[in-house]
């Protein structure tokens, strides 16, 4: 149980297009998803909360405006790289709690990650 | 604030021997502790997680870590180590008065034959 899918696995893309990556958990229902981005050999940096319903919160130091998240559903949350750049290239992960209740002691469950690279 | 330190880049050790894999943390209110291991170019799994009660808390895989309040740890052990294991170790925390996690900058665990 706690499956947590993301789509595409890799993709690669022009510099000024936008690419859209799609969060789902399978198998459960999350109001709360959160993405992250990681460098190589880096831990994992908090882009943003997206809660079912709401807008997004975003980090300190993250455009919102680049980075557009929607979470239309209890199961799927979406993450949109506008006008991409190179320096936007990167993994990204997103993770799903499991639990309704937003308690603390909720697990996260992560999805298997997106590479995406700007030319 | 929350914060987790992870000392070691990296922890070498042979197949079969026990491991130990270290994390501390720091935290204003209780602790929420969780392990998640990450193999290459993948996402993150998650191992286990304390909440409250035992202080020994079993996980996935035949992990296992210790709680230790005074210390403010939360080391990752496994009596006997799989080569398999070999991948990248996170350890995080949850402040009570906090909706997100704090990771640690991870550890990664070479297991040799």
């Amino acid at each position: 149980g706690a499956v947590v899918s993301q789509h595409p696995s890799r993709v690669i893309c022009k510099s000024g297009t936008s690419v859209k990556i799609e969060c789902r958990s399978l198998d459960f229902q999350a109001t709360t998803m959160f993405w992250y981005r990681q460098f190589p050999k880096q831990s994992l940096m908090l882009m943003a909360t997206s809660n079912e319903g709401s807008k997004a919160t975003y980090e300190q130091g993250v455009e919102k405006d680049k980075f557009l998240i929607n979470h239309a559903s209890l199961t799927l949350s979406t993450l949109t790289v506008t006008s991409a750049h190179p320096e936007d290239s990167s993994f990204y992960i997103c993770s799903a709690e499991l639990g309704t209740s937003g308690r603390v002691t909720d697990t996260q469950y992560f999805g298997p990650g997106t590479r995406l690279t700007v030319l | 604030a929350q914060s987790v330190a992870q000392p070691e880049d990296q922890v070498n050790v042979a197949e079969g021997n026990p491991l130990t894999v270290k994390c501390t943390y720091s935290v204003s209110g209780n602790p929420y502790l969780f392990w998640y291991v990450q193999y290459p170019n993948r996402g993150l799994q998650f191992l286990l997680k304390y909440i409250t009660g035992d202080n020994l808390v079993k996980g996935s895989y035949g992990f296992e870590a210790e709680f230790n309040k005074s210390q403010t740890s939360f080391h990752l052990k496994k009596p006997s180590a799989l080569v398999s294991d070999s991948a990248l170790y996170f350890c995080a925390v949850r402040d009570e008065g906090y909706s997100t996690l704090t990771f640690g900058k991870g550890t990664m665990l070479l297991v040799s034959p």
